[in-house]
């Protein structure tokens, strides 16, 4: 089993389209969660850090249930510029190595 | 934020020969660099965990006498894929992490090197 799962994708929308993306994790000691994006060729850059209570960043809203270790992002009035692939991360234990996931990819046409 | 380098951006080079590839942080002192590769369309996967001044940890699967790791200083790793050949062609990325409290606690990646083995 996978520790970090994601639907691959792809997911085609329209501009202003909500969508979101689900993530599911192995190891329920699991510490910190966090939705990274990573374009084409590119480095994976931090989207945002996902805590217990749930948090938004603008047009973003991340989502952690660890009873179903469990995670999500929301995106809302999708942007042409949020077409790119979405990482799940999870970290075991501060300090050590960022487990990913496949990746979940966007594309967003006008 | 903390900035991480990594040189070269993109390598070319013939079977059987070795590639170096550096890692350094640029604003911050890295205690521990990790080394990930990424393969077309897959997730990253952690090669190696490496503490400044220590032997490098490797993940299950990756052999420690082809992926040489070394971080003899607190701002530099390499990473030398010796005897490449054509499977070994990946994006290898690196990240680097500082000491609690310092700003490179969290995880700053490099923008990755491009291996291509022909």
């Amino acid at each position: 089993r996978k520790e970090v799962e994601q639907d691959p994708g792809p997911f085609n929308v329209p501009e202003g389209a909500t969508v979101a993306f689900n993530c599911t994790y192995s190891n329920s000691a699991s510490q910190s969660f966090f939705w990274y994006r990573q374009d084409c060729r590119k480095e994976p850059k931090l989207l945002m850090s996902v805590y217990s209570s749930g948090n938004e960043d603008g047009r973003f809203t991340a989502q952690l249930n660890r009873a179903s270790q469990y995670i999500s992002l929301l995106i809302r009035d999708s942007k042409l510029s949020d077409s790119a692939t979405y990482l799940c991360v999870v970290n075991f234990q501060a300090g050590t190595a960022l487990i990913f996931g496949k990746g979940t990819t966007l594309s967003v046409s006008s | 934020g903390a900035v991480v380098s990594q040189h070269p951006s993109r390598v070319i080079c013939k079977s059987g020969t070795s590639v170096k590839i550096e890692c350094r942080s640029l604003d911050f002192q890295a205690t521990t660099m990790f080394w990930y590769r990424q393969f077309p369309k897959q997730s990253l996967m952690l090669m190696a965990t490496s503490n400044e001044g220590s032997k490098a940890t490797y993940e299950q699967g990756v052999e420690k006498d082809k992926f040489l790791i070394n971080h003899a200083s607190l701002t530099l790793s390499t990473l030398t894929v010796t005897s490449a050949h054509p499977e070994d062609s990946s994006f290898y990325i690196c990240s680097a992490r500082g000491g609690s409290g310092t700003p490179g606690y969290t995880q700053y990646f490099g923008p990755g090197t491009r291996l291509t083995v022909l």
